[in-house]
């Protein structure tokens, strides 16, 4: 039990929807990261959040958005959607220490899109 | 860039057999290297770490040592379990930046009785 949970759990959209997945983090971190797993692959890095502001990114283009709120929850957001979106997408939080995560990530069971 | 290199799967073993993982990292600076399982059903969660040539983690009857020289951080057991039957994913951190985790591509075991 990691203490961050997700949702939805499973969602099916077809190309070019949009889609907005959810995360409640433990009290108490203020850093926040996103990562897609596709199948077989391991997790790879989307982006972070700290305090409500983006402080790092992966290789993944701007259609990938995120927001941070101040009670713990965060977004991310994928616009026009592709067919190798598909994947389970995982979040991540983590105690702050000086804005930078130690690198010890707790994780929520992730979300799995499906795009048709 | 950062990355991490990992055995491939699957692995299957009996019930008390020796358990090797093997994983080497690529990066510019000095990373922290970790160790995460995923157990069919659940998320992934931290096995072990280790922040500095030499360390050593361990959990759980699992150890990995940070080997700078080889640039190599292989997970180890000595006697595996059921329920040890799981994903395993070496994973390193960079430091200058966000910190965020470079994966490897995860390793499936799975221990028969």
């Amino acid at each position: 039990e990691t203490g961050v949970t997700q949702s939805p759990t499973h969602l099916i959209k077809t190309r070019g929807q949009q889609v907005t997945l959810r995360c409640s983090s433990q009290s108490g971190h203020n850093t926040v990261s996103w990562y897609q797993q596709a199948l077989g692959q391991g997790p790879q890095f989307i982006f972070q959040y700290y305090r409500e502001e983006e402080n790092g990114r992966g290789n993944f283009p701007p259609r990938f958005s995120g927001l941070q709120f101040p009670n713990y929850s965060s977004e991310l957001n994928v616009n026009a959607l592709e067919l190798d979106d598909s994947a389970l997408y995982l979040c991540a939080s983590s105690p702050e220490s000086g804005g930078k995560t130690t690198g010890e990530l707790f994780f929520g069971e992730g979300s799995r899109l499906t795009v048709l | 860039g950062d990355s991490v290199t990992q055995m491939e799967g699957p692995v299957t073993l009996s019930e008390e057999a020796f358990l090797t993982i093997n994983c080497t990292y690529t990066a510019t600076g000095y990373p922290s290297l970790f160790w995460y399982v995923q157990y069919p059903g659940e998320g992934l969660q931290l096995l072990l770490k280790a922040t500095k040539a030499d360390d050593k983690g361990s959990n759980k009857g699992f150890e990995a040592t940070y080997r700078k020289e080889t640039t190599s951080f292989h997970l180890e057991k000595g006697s595996v379990q059921v329920s040890d039957s799981a994903v395993y994913f070496c994973a390193l951190s960079d430091r200058g930046g966000a910190n965020n985790l470079f994966f490897g591509t995860g390793t499936r075991l799975t221990v028969i009785p």
